[in-house]
């Protein structure tokens, strides 16, 4: 019955490789979101979509690159990585981006750039 | 721009104390405000919120009243336990179109037994 789920949780990989981090909400939200968390737990978002529809996208080097095939599914594909990419990611879904709505997040998928 | 400001930590409070963590947060217009909680090794979770002047959320014990007089949100919690100890975030979204919420830097609570 998991909300909010993400694979990998765990993700390893040396300079320069390509990766991607999936999520899925199965709570027929209509909006998602990548976070950054960096190792003094700061909390930065990244991306939103709403309806498959970007509409927040915060200062990210164009190295990330989110895909929504879905309303149900928001990807973070990240090229060339770099060691300053470590952190853990989180997805996170809300019913719409309305000011009162909470958002539900993910487990996290903790990066590690070697 | 939007801001959220809480106070440092870590807090470390032996079981059955008093708990405070300040919350301030500048915005224009009228914000709803959030406490999220993240317990080790997790992602975030909703503690409590409020969406206007005045409200009053509460959730497990713990509450936070929305005071737009001194812009603040104050966590308490009469009497902790050793498993409240986790991480809490004070959070706004603002109001108007497609705001995001503004975290604040989290505040890290230890309870001991």
């Amino acid at each position: 019955d998991t909300a909010v789920s993400q694979t990998p949780k765990y993700l390893v990989t040396q300079m320069g490789n390509d990766k991607s981090i999936k999520c899925e909400q199965n709570l027929g939200h209509d909006t998602m979101y990548w976070y950054k968390q960096d190792s003094k737990k700061f909390l930065k978002i990244m991306f939103s979509y709403n309806n498959k529809e970007l509409i927040i996208n915060e200062t990210v080097p164009n190295r990330f690159s989110p895909k929504s095939p879905d309303k149900a599914h928001l990807n973070l594909h990240i090229n060339s990585l770099e060691l300053g990419d470590s952190a853990v990611y989180f997805c996170a879904s809300s019913q719409s981006p309305d000011r009162g709505n909470e958002q539900f997040f993910g487990p996290g998928t903790r990066l590690t750039v070697l | 721009g939007n801001s959220v400001t809480q106070m440092e930590g870590p807090v470390t409070l032996s079981e059955e104390a008093f708990l405070t963590i300040n919350c301030t947060y500048t915005a224009t217009g009228y914000p709803s405000l959030f406490w999220y909680v993240q317990y080790p090794g997790e992602g975030l979770q909703l503690l409590l919120k409020a969406t206007k002047a005045d409200d009053k959320g509460s959730n497990k014990g713990f509450e936070a009243t929305y005071r737009k007089e001194t812009t603040s949100f104050h966590l308490e919690k009469g009497s902790v336990q050793v498993s409240d100890s986790a991480v809490y975030f004070c959070a706004l979204r603002a109001s108007g179109g497609y705001q995001k919420v503004t975290f604040g830097t989290g505040t890290k609570l230890q309870v001991i037994p």
